[in-house]
């Protein structure tokens, strides 16, 4: 079986400081992570993912992850936020060498203040 | 454009009367897969498509169909809708079942049983 957590349903950031959505996971085997954005009456869109090589992973609009094997977490990261990163974050996993089902965590509503 | 496309976008019904959710991508995906999405849940899958003809269960499929009979569209069907099965749905496409690439959603479609 696999699971995501993602342990916080809001994050408030000031717009300009650094910013952190939580993520762990439970996967027999090597996970393949993913975060995902949906902004508001859109569709979900891939950010970044970790496959394999290095832990730090840079994906779309200044956001970067890290993955963390020991404590199973691998947490989006960006050292300065925008108002407009406000939106509803995901994070998936799935098995590699798996069939493709990938679970996703229940989403955690970013919020940039002014 | 690469895109997955859901028609409709947006659909009132009442109790018992069939409806139809379509999905079409132009990406030559071999997978496919359907998602609702509802409150404090977050993304749970209801069917998934490994390729033409070959389609399986997902955590949520009780009261819904699919069929997959082209490459490119896989339609989910609602048989005698239920108000619970009120949601916003998701058609997602990857290039392949057992490997590490993105999904890529559709713009979603919210349904409203009465």
């Amino acid at each position: 079986a696999q699971s995501v957590a993602q342990p916080e349903d809001q994050v408030n950031v000031a717009e300009g400081n650094p910013l952190t959505v939580k993520c762990t996971y439970s996967v027999s085997g090597n996970p393949y992570l993913f975060w995902y954005v949906q902004y508001p009456n859109r569709g979900l869109q891939f950010l970044l993912k970790y496959i394999t090589g290095d832990n730090l992973v840079k994906g779309s609009y200044g956001f970067e992850a890290e993955f963390n094997k020991s404590q199973t977490s691998f947490h989006l990261k960006k050292p300065s936020a925008l108002v407009s990163d406000s939106a509803l974050y995901f994070c998936a996993v799935r098995r590699s060498g798996g069939s493709y089902i990938p679970t996703f965590g229940r989403g955690t509503s970013l919020i940039v203040h002014p | 454009e690469a895109q997955v496309t859901q028609n409709p976008r947006y659909l009132i019904t009442v109790t018992g009367k069939k409806l139809t959710v379509t999905c079409s991508q132009n990406m030559n995906h071999e997978y496919m897969s359907w998602y609702r999405q509802d409150p404090g849940l977050g993304l749970r899958q209801i069917y998934y498509s490994m390729n033409v003809e070959v389609t399986d269960k997902g955590d949520v499929p009780e009261g819904y169909k699919v069929s997959r009979k082209e490459k490119r569209n896989f339609p989910l069907i609602l048989e005698s809708p239920s108000p619970n099965q009120t949601s916003l749905y998701f058609c997602a496409s990857s290039l392949s079942g057992g490997g590490s690439g993105e999904l890529f959603f559709g713009e979603g479609s919210r349904l409203t049983v009465l």
